[in-house]
């Protein structure tokens, strides 16, 4: 039972360039979320899925996109990277639809963008 | 909107000292609020969530927090720290059917 599981654990781009990170979770949940920190910001939404087939925008969507692909995947896309995007990215779920579920979350993607 | 303020980015005691992480929130409705922690180069586990009922939530690793509402305020405590329980710790808030507000996180220091 691996938990909640994210690709790559590091990643360099150059402005403009696209990447998709990736997420994945063994736990059957139905909602996961992409999060984002930066030093002295604490976590920051940016996409969620309550549940397979439905995505909502955060609170910082802009420049993202994501596809959850199937119960277990959830991927988030940058299309044309910026300096700004510099940051740490969290990928959770939970098990519930509701806000009050504990969220699990992977261990990160450290992403520059230089 | 909901909000989340908490007091002090960096705190360090010393080995057995207790410990009090401060967190006061800002919310229109009932409150749900939650401690999370993260250990270096990990993602976040929950500590302890108040949702109703008893206004103290005992955690897990012998942490606990009370929810003061005329304070507006859920302080995370331990009564003596240990090493391990070096981390950055986070509170948030929602209203059970809004996205959680994390605050800033305070980082804990644990000096031997």
């Amino acid at each position: 039972n691996a938990g909640v599981t994210q690709t790559p654990k590091f990643q360099v781009l150059k402005t403009g360039q696209s990447m998709t990170l990736q997420c994945a979770q063994d736990m059957n949940h139905n909602s996961m979320y992409w999060y984002r920190q930066d030093p002295g910001m604490g976590l920051r939404l940016i996409y969620y899925s309550a549940s397979e087939g439905t995505t909502d925008k955060g609170e910082v969507p802009n420049g993202y996109n994501v596809s959850r692909l199937n119960k277990r995947e959830f991927s988030l896309r940058l299309e044309s990277a910026a300096p700004s995007q510099t940051s740490v990215y969290f990928c959770a779920s939970s098990g519930g639809t509701g806000w009050l579920y504990e969220q699990y979350f992977g261990p990160g993607t450290r992403l520059t963008v230089t | 909107a909901q909000s989340v303020t908490q007091l002090g980015s960096h705190v360090s005691v010393s080995e057995g000292a207790l410990v009090l992480l401060r967190c006061n929130y800002s919310s229109s409705v009932p409150p749900y609020l939650f401690w999370y922690v993260q250990y270096p180069n990990q993602g976040l586990q929950l500590l302890l969530k108040y949702t109703t009922g008893a206004t103290l939530v005992k955690g897990i690793n012998g942490f606990e927090a009370e929810f003061k509402k005329s304070e507006t305020s859920f302080h995370l405590t331990k009564p003596s720290a240990h090493m391990s329980d070096a981390a950055e710790y986070f509170c948030a808030v929602n209203s059970g059917n809004t996205p959680l507000v994390f605050g800033k996180g305070t980082r804990l220091s644990v000096i031997a």
